[in-house]
């Protein structure tokens, strides 16, 4: 399977407590996307990096999340002292740096904090 | 700010009608995809379509993109229940998706 992957696909964690998922974009795709999908929402936004440089950030990142992407491969999303607003699907993307390409996405991270 | 309105948000047929669902927006986009999410998993995409008034088909599933790059529509011909999820528009900002609101549909056999 050659898609975009995401772990883990599952997290419960309590409020308070740090969390840390990771996507693996398609191999060939140097522009990674993450967004965050609440339920009955449509995804949105949060931040998205073209190789290892981070491009753009919502401002629906609060101070509490950090995103990486170090070797411009795989990207890390951090939340810190999560909050039960946090809970929400974490979706990742990929795409290549085209002006119109395609974004293709992962299975999602579901967070869930209690 | 960019807002993409989908309707209906809620659609229950029988298995056999044709549906048509609508996204608008008052934004000019450069592209818009269409996708469709099933619970627990991540949007798959369906299509993109980049030029006004363009009109695309896959299979029972016709797309169209209006003349003016603001709103589109995805119709459904004879509907059958492995259509059922949630379908998502999405307008292209700079790099960056623009989601709409999302219509849930369920085709009932």
């Amino acid at each position: 399977d050659t898609g975009v992957s995401q772990d883990p696909r599952h997290k419960i964690t309590k409020r308070g407590q740090n969390v840390t998922f990771r996507c693996d974009p398609i191999s060939e795709h140097n522009r990674l996307y993450w967004y965050r999908q609440t339920l009955g929402q449509g995804p949105e936004f949060l931040t998205y990096f073209q190789n290892e440089a981070q491009l753009e950030k919502s401002r629906l990142l609060s101070d509490r999340f950090s995103a990486e992407r170090p070797k411009g491969s795989f990207s890390t999303l951090e939340i810190q002292r999560t909050e039960q607003g946090d809970s929400a699907m974490y979706l990742c993307a990929s795409s290549l740096a085209l002006w119109d390409g395609e974004q293709y996405f992962g299975p999602g991270t579901r967070l869930t904090v209690t | 700010t960019q807002l993409l309105e989908q309707s209906p948000q809620f659609l229950s047929i029988q298995e056999g009608e044709n549906l048509t669902v609508y996204c608008n927006s008052s934004s000019v986009f450069s592209s818009l995809q269409w996708y469709r999410q099933e619970p627990g998993e991540g949007p798959v995409l369906l299509v993109t379509v980049v030029t006004g008034g363009e009109v695309k088909k896959l299979k029972r599933l016709t797309f169209q993109f209006g003349d003016a790059r603001k709103d589109s529509s995805l119709h459904i011909t004879a509907a059958q229940p492995g259509d059922t999820g949630l379908y998502l528009c999405a307008g292209r900002n700079t790099d960056k998706l623009i989601f709409g609101t999302g219509t849930r549909l369920q085709v009932f056999p």
